[in-house]
């Protein structure tokens, strides 16, 4: 069975005080690992996929990584508008759905 | 451009009464998600359908939930009878998934903001 346990489950940062969030998995072989932002009240916001180890995308103040067992989210000098939870979801080979982790709730103060 | 589009945005509802969701997908799109999130489990799938059939429906809880999906623009999600345990965030995601023998294509799933359901 897939697992994706995210950590923290919630971080508080100052603004411009940079930090990474950690997406673990297990799966029987990945096809991608996805990233996604949801703010409250909302459905979740794609960001990235990533198929590979070693494989990095940046999107403005974000940056995900992969490595086989692991993802990171660096947030770069974060603003209060990066207040979100972010969500970490894998795909596994011969299958088409994605199993999501619990998320990470981030609030950045001003 | 159209996202996904959900309604209603909330729902208030008696134990026992008959519930349903809608969800419009994305014009294009052949695959369609139902999700539902709580704060304990988090974004569970319930159901799959490709090109209108369910593909997947085992995250459906029990047979109180069914789903359906007439065309390609348009499906429910049914809750008869409604259990205050019921009550949840659900989601509905669209994506477009091209097949090529045991491989998937990965575009991403895009998600509706959803229908809050209460079951008093």
């Amino acid at each position: 069975e897939d697992q994706v346990t995210q950590s923290p489950e919630a971080l508080r940062l100052q603004e411009g005080e940079s930090s990474s969030l950690n997406c673990s998995y297990t799966v029987s072989g990945l096809r991608g690992l996805f990233w996604y932002r949801q703010d409250p009240g909302k459905g979740p916001e794609f960001l990235f996929t990533l198929y590979s180890a070693g494989e990095e995308k940046e999107k403005e103040r974000l940056k995900a990584t992969l490595t086989k067992k692991e993802s990171f989210l660096h947030i770069t000098a974060p603003k209060p508008e990066d207040s979100a939870t972010y969500l970490c979801a894998v795909q596994a080979h011969g299958y088409s759905t994605l199993t999501f982790g619990k998320g990470t709730m981030l609030l950045v103060s001003p | 451009d159209a996202g996904v589009i959900q309604s209603p945005r909330h729902e208030v509802t008696e134990m026992g009464q008959e519930v349903t969701l809608r969800c419009k997908p994305i014009s294009g799109h052949n695959s369609l998600f139902w999700y539902r999130q709580t704060m304990m489990r988090g974004l569970e799938l319930l159901i799959y359908f490709n090109n209108n059939v369910p593909i997947d429906d085992s995250g459906m809880p029990e047979d109180r939930f069914s789903a359906k999906m007439p065309n390609a623009s348009f499906s429910t999600l049914k809750i008869q009878p409604s259990e205050p345990r019921d009550s949840a965030v659900y989601f509905c995601a669209s994506s477009f998934i091209a097949r090529t023998g045991a491989l998937y294509s990965n575009q991403p799933q895009h998600f509706g903001d959803g229908t809050r359901l209460s079951i008093l």
